[in-house]
């Protein structure tokens, strides 16, 4: 079945640093895919959509120059946390829309627990 | 609105099977999740539905049935580990995701 692959699963850096997470498909084309965030707590809340070669759409509330979002291929997106402050930690989780037959489905990635020092 | 229902509380044996029921509303429709969530820790993806049926994955089966908006977690051959919280969640016409609040499932010897 499909596959997405995200990378790393979890990562520890200082803060003013800034950490890029990737997310493949890596079977399919996805020329969609999407970023989420658990906040403590709270549920996981979608960051942003990314299409491929054009600009990712971000929910009310995300800042777009802290959480770049690139959509360079088919099969790759790429979450970098810009200057990551202790609030950024948390768990980050990306999705890709694919499939065949009619019967298009999300595919998930493991996700990747951040903290940030 | 937006809702999904999840019992509070469920209680099993060890050895024994456990099915968690949720019922969801939501304004579209791209798929429903269950999680799995110990104290202190991120979630941990445990399947995808978005087809009507039922799909195995080792001990654990999730089912889906749209017409209805209900789903169900099913736990085979408890084991002390599962004890855990268990997040169902329904994917909008927005893929934004609507969660319940979580079955705290206990497991007793």
């Amino acid at each position: 079945g499909a596959v997405v692959s995200q990378h790393p699963s979890r990562v520890i850096c200082k803060s003013g640093t800034s950490v890029k997470i990737e997310c493949r498909s890596l079977d399919f084309q996805a020329t969609t895919m999407f970023w989420y965030r658990q906040f403590p707590k709270k549920s996981l809340m979608l960051m942003a959509t990314s299409n491929e070669g054009s600009k990712a759409t971000y929910e009310q509330g995300v800042e777009k120059d802290k959480f770049l979002i690139n959509h360079a291929s088919l099969t790759l997106s790429t979450l970098t946390v810009t200057s990551a402050h202790p609030e950024d930690s948390s768990f980050y989780i990306c999705s890709a829309r694919g499939g065949t037959g009619g019967h298009e489905k999300l595919f998930f990635g493991s996700g990747t627990q951040l903290s940030v020092l | 609105g937006q809702n999904i229902d999840q019992p509070t509380e469920m209680t099993a044996t060890e050895g024994a099977i456990v099915q968690i029921n949720c019922t969801y509303q939501t304004s579209g429709f791209n798929g429903l999740f269950w999680y799995q969530q110990h104290a202190g820790e991120a979630p941990t993806f445990l399947s995808y539905n978005v087809l009507d049926g039922l799909e195995e994955k080792g001990r654990f089966s999730s089912f889906l049935s749209r017409s209805k908006g209900y789903s169900y977690l099913l736990l085979k051959e408890l084991q002390m580990k599962d004890s855990a919280s268990y997040l169902c969640a329904a994917l909008d016409s927005n893929y934004q995701l609507i969660w319940g609040a979580g079955t705290k499932l206990i497991i007793k010897p």
